[in-house]
């Protein structure tokens, strides 16, 4: 059963912190994908990977950074977290020739 | 530049009835089309996607159309049932199967269905 997981599923943080949020896949995937959700605005990019070290930016980059050191992890950094930055983020993976992309559960982030 | 749309942020529908989701494109060089469904504090799944190619696909009780002089496709959920009740979200790419892997989202379609 392929699986997606992510670190935390509620975070608080305060203004100012770094952040960090973790996902692994055990799917042996190439491709990884970090999202936002807010109501009303569905699923937005912040950033991809389509490979160990590799990384592209999304739709909305701005305030964040990403890790990718090893194949089944895709790390989401923070570096100074803002209170316009709660949200649920997603985090996702994909096979190289599958479009279909298989999710987490979220990470729920607050920041006060 | 919204270039996959979701005009319709919600709808409800008896339980046993068909429930119809629809979804625009604006970007011709979609060519693969996906149905995700969310329930709340839950990461979305995969439900269902249909090629450029086909302009219908079938799987139990859904069945996705896919209009592409229109750049129109919509999700048909026949008999619908109350735990069909989620927010189902429309997600385009291009090039598949080559180097483009992202998925552009609608911003979904909370769908209620009621006893």
């Amino acid at each position: 059963d392929v699986k997606v997981t992510q670190s935390s599923r509620y975070l608080v943080k305060r203004t100012g912190e770094k952040v960090f949020l973790e996902c692994v896949q055990d799917m042996d995937h190439e491709n990884m994908f970090w999202y936002r959700q807010d109501p009303g605005l569905g699923l937005r990019l912040i950033y991809f990977s389509y490979d160990v070290k590799m990384k592209e930016k999304g739709d909305i980059p701005e305030g964040y950074s990403v890790s990718r050191e090893k194949k089944e992890r895709f790390s989401l950094i923070l570096e100074s977290a803002s209170t316009n930055q709660t949200s649920m983020y997603l985090c996702a993976s994909s096979g190289r020739i599958l479009d279909e992309q298989f999710f987490g559960p979220g990470t729920r982030l607050t920041v006060l | 530049d919204q270039q996959v749309k979701q005009n319709s942020p919600s709808l409800s529908v008896q339980e046993g009835r068909i429930s119809i989701l629809n979804c625009d494109y604006t970007n011709s060089m979609f060519d693969y089309f996906l149905w995700y469904k969310k329930y709340p504090a839950e990461g979305p799944t995969f439900l269902i996607s249909i090629s450029s190619i086909k302009d219908k696909n079938e799987d139990g009780r859904f069945t996705v159309f896919l209009n592409k002089s229109a750049k129109h496709l919509s999700l048909h959920i026949v008999p619908s049932q109350p735990g069909d009740s989620a927010v189902y979200f429309c997600a385009a790419s291009s090039g598949s199967g080559g180097s483009n892997y992202k998925l552009t989202f609608g911003k979904g379609t909370l769908l209620t269905v009621n006893p």
